[in-house]
């Protein structure tokens, strides 16, 4: 079956530092990507997504690019800021059945000023 | 334009009782799923269903049981509580086109604890 594998929290960086998060999944089918994002005590929203191979999502400095060929779609942002202190998910949805996402454990991001 | 929501906010139950947790969206969406997140297992997938009267099995439906009456509302029902249950809960609803706008969205969850 699908499956979605996040990099390993918690990340601590400091205010402006540079994130990665890396996300690799694995798919009978050709999915749909997204990252998404859970502030504490609140449901999850989506961040951004990718339909296609090569795909750039993007929103508020965060971007992921859709690799097929490594079958990755990893979350990078240039600078940092308390605010993104949050969990993110990367996940999948298989086109042949829009209702089934699968989701990877999530990444803890703690930054500090 | 409410979006998706969940009653209640917080629950406790003790084991062996039952209760149905609510789901709701305005958005006319075919899609919804019910979720559970446990502590560093992100989210599971209990039940899903693709429209009205359409539902399905997800990842982990065992003590679980749902219906799709109408578009807009997706129960999910605890049949005998146990302390295994204990979660997070989150319901989703999408459109289901599979285009650009496809996006899943989230209700801001059900916090449930089973003594």
């Amino acid at each position: 079956g699908d499956s979605v594998t996040q990099m390993e929290g918690p990340v601590t960086l400091s205010e402006e530092a540079f994130l990665t998060i890396n996300c690799t999944y694995t798919a009978t089918g050709y999915p749909s990507l997204f990252w998404y994002v859970q502030y504490p005590g609140e449901g999850l929203q989506l961040l951004l997504k990718a339909t296609k191979a090569d795909d750039k999502g993007s929103n508020k400095g965060f971007e992921a690019t859709y690799r097929k060929e490594t079958t990755s779609f990893h979350l990078e942002k240039g600078s940092v800021q308390v605010s993104d202190s949050a969990v993110y998910f990367c996940a999948l949805s298989d086109r042949t059945n829009a209702g089934k996402s699968t989701f990877g454990d999530g990444t803890t991001l703690t930054v500090k000023p | 334009n409410a979006g998706v929501t969940q009653t209640p906010k917080f629950q406790v139950l003790k084991t062996g009782q039952s209760m149905t947790l609510q789901c709701a969206q305005d958005m006319n969406h075919e899609y919804m799923s019910w979720y559970r997140q446990d502590p560093g297992m992100g989210l599971r997938l209990i039940h899903y269903s693709v429209g009205a009267g359409i539902t399905d099995q997800g990842e982990v439906p065992n003590g679980y049981n749902v219906s799709r009456s109408t578009t807009e509302d997706f129960p999910l029902r605890l049949l005998s509580a146990a302390p295994s249950q204990t979660s997070v809960y989150f319901c989703a609803s999408r459109s289901g086109t599979g285009g650009p706008t496809d996006t899943q969205y989230f209700g801001p969850g059900t916090r449930l604890t089973v003594l």
